[in-house]
This record gives C-alpha cells, sequence and structure tokens, in this order.
C-alpha cells in the first residue's frame, strides 16, 4: 500500500474556508468510510477532528467538516482562524486491519 | 480520563533493537472495544502507521515494516511494547502510541488517543 496523497500546502485568511483533499484507491479510501483526519501543532501529538468521513469528536467545533467523492476525501475548515494553523494528516483505512496515512497538508492563515 | 504514556530509552546503536512501551491509564487495555497501536514521526515528516494490537494478543503490522516489527500487550500491567529490529537512522523518529477503535471486528476506527510521543535518535 502506498501512502494517501494531500496536497504539501494549504492557505487561507482569516473567515475564509480552505479544503485538504486526500487522495487514495479503491482499496483504501474509495473501498470504506472509514477516514480520518488529525490536526497537529508543532511538537505536539496528532487530534482527532473528523472520523468516518464527516464525523466529528465532541468538543472539536463544527468550522470542521469532512466529506468523501470516490477515491478522494476532503477536510473543510470554515471560519478560518489563527489556530487552525497546524498540519493536518487524513488517514484510512485499508483493508485487512491496515492503516494508511496520508504525506500531511500545512495549513497557513494568512 | 485515557492517558497513554510512551517510555523507552531515547538513543539506539545502529543494527540493534528498538525497544518502546506504552503504559495505559484510565482504562483498561482489555477492553474489548479497541486496539492499540504504534505510529512513528520522522524529524519534520509525516505520519507512518507501524501496527495495532488486540488485548487477546492478536497483530496486524505495516507490511512495509512487518519483518523487523513486533507488538506485544502485557494485560496485567495495562501496557503494550513495540520491538523494532535492525534499525538504521532512517528510523530515527518520534514514536506515539495510540488507542483505535474496533470496528464489525476490524481496526477501522479512528486513533482517538494518543500519547505525547517520545523521540529515538539511531546512532552510533
Amino acid at each position: 500500500q502506498s501512502a494517501l496523497t494531500q496536497p504539501p500546502s494549504a492557505s487561507g485568511s482569516p473567515g475564509q474556508s480552505v479544503t485538504i483533499s486526500c487522495t487514495g484507491t479503491n482499496s483504501d479510501v474509495g473501498g470504506y468510510n472509514y477516514v480520518s483526519w488529525y490536526q497537529q501543532h508543532p511538537g505536539k501529538a496528532p487530534k482527532l477532528m473528523v472520523y468516518e468521513v464527516s464525523k466529528r469528536p465532541s468538543g472539536v467545533p463544527d468550522r470542521f467538516s469532512g466529506s468523501k467523492s470516490g477515491n478522494t476525501a476532503s477536510l473543510t475548515v470554515s471560519g478560518l482562524q489563527a489556530e487552525d494553523e497546524a498540519d493536518y494528516y487524513c488517514s484510512s483505512y485499508a483493508g485487512s486491519n491496515i492503516v494508511l496515512f496520508g504525506g500531511g497538508t500545512k495549513l497557513t492563515v494568512l | 480520563q485515557l492517558q497513554l504514556q510512551e517510555s523507552g530509552p531515547g538513543l539506539v546503536k545502529p543494527s540493534e533493537t528498538l525497544s518502546l512501551t506504552c503504559t495505559v491509564s484510565g482504562g483498561s487495555i482489555s477492553s474489548s472495544n479497541y486496539f492499540w497501536g504504534w505510529i512513528r514521526q520522522p524529524p519534520g515528516k509525516g505520519l507512518e502507521w507501524i501496527g495495532s494490537i488486540y488485548h487477546s494478543g492478536s497483530t496486524y503490522y505495516n507490511p512495509s515494516l512487518k519483518s523487523r516489527v513486533t507488538i506485544s500487550v502485557d494485560t496485567s500491567k495495562n501496557q503494550f511494547s513495540l520491538k523494532l529490529s535492525t534499525v538504521t537512522a532512517a528510523d530515527t523518529a518520534v514514536f506515539y502510541c495510540a488507542r483505535s477503535g474496533l470496528r464489525d471486528g476490524y481496526n477501522r476506527g479512528p486513533l482517538d488517543y494518543w500519547g505525547r510521543g517520545t523521540l529515538v535518535t539511531v546512532s552510533s
């Protein structure tokens, strides 16, 4: 299995919306509704933001939303805030109890 | 509140075996609803899933690392461990332990609780 494909960077101004993509194959993203998104600030552990494509854990603002179409999943951050600046990683179930991560996207709030 | 804490040597020599332990507190590692996993992150790079274990001892590994990885569980101590053999400088990374949810009997759930991570450097 190969890593999922994410753009290396994304950016937006405060208050704007930004969408980060995560592209896989029929064997992972396209084959299962088990895509998660993680936020990681420098020097910190990743934090779960979205799971099962579009569900949010308790405490995650509804500014974060997830979706999927075919082999590509997306994370949209609406109403960008300064604290949203971080690295974002997608992950997907890939069958046989295996997990794949994306390469990560650095989100910059301009 | 569930907490996970990684522990182990911060420096390992090339060709030797890296060994880490994750201690779980605030919950039982024997819960039937979860897997327990290891993830690593080389400095300045992305996350890589290493493998996961169920409390029964069933293990699942990243195919690219499978030949060098062993994950084990000690339910009496509420701990699980990672061994990575024949390490090289390319194995230098922050290693995280985390919990993932069981879904329909498979390791499909999100990684919802993470340890703070521990840096392991491979160098002579």
